[in-house]
């Protein structure tokens, strides 16, 4: 039961465009919501998070956005960079009390020079 | 200042053989995690620890794993009678515990234990 889903395992953006990565979750529970970058060998490296309470947070070149009927959120990342070059995992948490977090199976972006 | 470590980087074992996992939290963070990642597949949680309470086991898939937390820092992950199926890498993560209830406190995660059983 994938309760974090990451439909899209692979994406390529041209440098300088937005990349946009898609998540869906189930779990009505799910309160907090982060998104991690993955480089090989490497564990994952938080990038951005949001509330359950917000429908969107932006950190510089990168916003997530919620939409809770959907239970779907997006990471946009603009402009793309060749350094974005990753593995993206969504995950999300019940927040508060009860910490550990849900994966997705990742979306591989390459950015393309 | 130092990120979280682990040992062994890569570990090749025989099926049936006993192995031992390290992690080596973030010095202060008061919270542990374990999560495997299996070929193809998201992370997945294993268990945790907060501080002095008892451990949250409820992502252990078998009674072959277990983990401890010696003096609420250091944490080994032991995975007895080793099964093809437990081929992954093991991801260790540390957080700080902030006690605000509106957020929940970034895990920042080891380079992991690439497990492979022969």
């Amino acid at each position: 039961d994938q309760q974090v889903k990451q439909n899209s395992p692979s994406l390529s953006v041209q440098e300088g465009r937005i990349s946009i990565l898609n998540c869906d979750y189930t779990n009505s529970m799910f309160d907090y919501f982060l998104w991690y970058k993955k480089y090989p060998a490497e564990g994952p490296t938080f990038l951005i998070s949001i509330s359950s309470i917000k429908d969107k947070n932006e950190d510089g070149r990168f916003t997530v956005f919620l939409n809770k009927s959907a239970k779907h959120l997006s990471l946009h990342i603009v402009p793309s960079q060749p350094g974005d070059s990753a593995v993206y995992f969504c995950a999300a948490s019940r927040g508060f009390g009860n910490e550990k977090l849900t994966f997705g199976t990742g979306t591989r972006l390459t950015i393309i020079p | 200042g130092a990120g979280v470590s682990q040992s062994p980087s890569n570990k090749v074992t025989e099926k049936g053989k006993d192995v031992e996992l390290r992690c080596d939290p973030i010095s202060g963070h008061t919270a542990l995690y374990w999560y495997r990642q299996s070929l193809g597949q998201g992370l997945e949680f294993l268990i945790y620890f907060q501080g002095n309470s008892a451990p949250d086991k409820s992502g252990l898939p078998s009674d072959r794993f277990s983990a401890e937390r010696t003096g609420g820092s250091v944490s080994t992950l032991t995975i007895q009678r080793t099964q093809q199926e437990d081929s992954a890498v093991y991801l260790c993560a540390s957080s700080v515990t902030s006690g605000r209830i509106e957020w929940t406190d970034t895990q920042y995660f080891g380079p992991g234990t690439r497990l492979t059983v022969l």
